[in-house]
């Protein structure tokens, strides 16, 4: 069956530090791929997605993510964390036929 | 582009009155539309797809008579929660598949925030 797995439930970063948030999916063919925010309250942002192409996708508030075929991952990445990033990350996957989301990643993002 | 609201942004209700929560794409046509539930710190549960002008198709565990949906224009989907109880109490988002197929892009409501007491 298909899957998204986010490994880390919570991650703490500090402000200008860099970060990784990590996503692996289950699926036969390539997906489509998103990253999504939601910050406290708040419904989903979309930060950048993945369809096909390059396999290093730019996102909106400095955020990137790249597609590893062979790791089954799509891990997002920002260079430097500012506090205003603190909030939970979903990754989703869709195989054109169902939308799947990860369980959520937490930052916290300390001074 | 591409805005989703939701209306209302939050709900206090007696227990058994029911509660409707509407959903609106501004500037783009939805065919579709899907309807999530989230428990606090959980992902998102997705409840049913709601497809403009037919019924909506409910996940399994969703009570159909219980969460009542429609879709009557390519802008518009209501979620009714009918005879809420406070089990019901939880923060419900709409999404908005722009696009017609379900790899484009989804784009998602502020999320209406439900309190049966």
């Amino acid at each position: 069956a298909q899957s998204v797995t986010q490994p880390d439930i919570h991650i703490t970063v500090s402000e200008g530090a860099s970060l990784e948030l990590r996503c692996n999916y289950s699926y036969g063919a390539t997906p489509y791929l998103f990253w999504y925010v939601q910050s406290p309250g708040q419904g989903l942002q979309l930060l950048l997605k993945y369809f096909s192409g390059d396999t290093l996708v730019q996102g909106i508030k400095g955020f990137e993510a790249e597609f590893k075929r062979s790791q089954s991952s799509f891990n997002l990445r920002k260079p430097s964390v500012h506090w205003s990033d603190a909030a939970e990350y979903f990754c989703a996957v869709s195989t054109g036929n169902q939308f799947y989301f990860g369980t959520g990643t937490s930052l916290t993002v300390i001074p | 582009g591409a805005v989703v609201s939701q209306h209302p942004s939050r709900v206090i209700c007696k227990s058994g009155t029911s509660v409707k929560i509407e959903c609106r794409s501004l500037d783009f046509q939805a065919t579709t539309m899907f309807w999530y539930r989230q428990f606090p710190k959980q992902s998102l549960m997705l409840m049913a797809t709601s497809n403009e002008g037919s019924k909506a198709t409910y996940e399994q565990g969703v009570e159909k008579d219980k969460f009542l949906i429609n879709h009557a224009s390519l802008t518009l989907s209501t979620l009714t929660v009918t005879s809420a109880h406070p089990e019901d109490s939880s923060f419900y988002i709409c999404s908005a598949l722009l696009g017609g197929a379900l790899w484009e892009t989804q784009y998602f409501g502020p999320g209406t925030r439900l309190l049966v007491l």
